[in-house]
């Protein structure tokens, strides 16, 4: 198994563009995350899914959509890109009712937007 | 709402030192909480859960509700344990609040 995967690895965007993340798991979870990651600041939940059709917002969802047509993969769309989006995304599933309720987490992608 | 705190940001030991990194954490519920460990160049994982009571790498970590606390520790550091520690706590939906982290420097 890949667990989860995401692309681009690294990414620098001018101001106004948009992007997609792409993540991807093939672990069969249903739940699916992405957050942010800032310099000193932790992790922040943008938007999360608890099964395909379904998302919701977390903390910070202001400026990204996602959508989750596949249990398999979870694309967090960021459209007019900002310098406030410069960060660290992590995708992260996982299977609540498993061992631990324990989130895999994706490799990241580090965007700049300049 | 709930919180995580992680006061220390960065924390260099000597190895053979002890180590003990704190997370205190505000939360209406009852209190699911991790700690996850990112070594360089290398995702996020998962170290411990308090519900386990398990020790991993020599760390362990003890729930005090009376404190509201989840300190993690380890009697004697080695350099592999170089490494951003983040606390987190499990609430709706399974989701996951973490604090800000802390940056752990064990000196050769």
């Amino acid at each position: 198994n890949a667990g989860v995967t995401q692309t681009p690895k690294f990414r620098i965007l001018k101001i106004g563009q948009s992007m997609t993340l792409q993540c991807a798991q093939d672990m069969n979870h249903n739940y699916m995350y992405w957050y942010r990651q800032d310099p000193g600041m932790g992790l922040k939940l943008i938007y999360y899914s608890v099964g395909a059709g379904i998302t919701d917002k977390g903390e910070v969802p202001n400026g990204y959509n996602v959508s989750r047509s596949t249990t398999e993969d979870f694309p967090l769309r960021l459209e007019l890109a900002a310098p406030s989006q410069t960060s660290v995304y992590f995708c992260a599933s996982s299977y609540p009712g498993a061992t631990y309720n324990e989130q895999f987490f994706g490799p990241g992608t580090r965007l700049t937007v300049l | 709402a709930q919180r995580v705190t992680q006061p220390e940001k960065l924390l260099s030991v000597f190895k053979g030192a002890p180590v003990e990194l704190k997370c205190n954490y505000s939360y209406s519920g009852s209190p699911e909480l991790f700690w996850y460990v990112q070594y360089s160049r290398q995702r996020l994982q998962l170290l411990l859960r308090h519900i386990s009571r398990e020790s991993i790498k020599g760390f362990t970590a003890d729930l005090n509700k009376g404190e509201t606390s989840f300190h993690l520790k380890k009697p004697f550091a080695q350099e592999e344990d170089s490494a951003m520690y983040y606390c987190a706590l499990l609430y709706g939906n399974n989701r996951l609040a973490f604090g800000k982290g802390n940056q752990v420097v064990v000196i050769p």
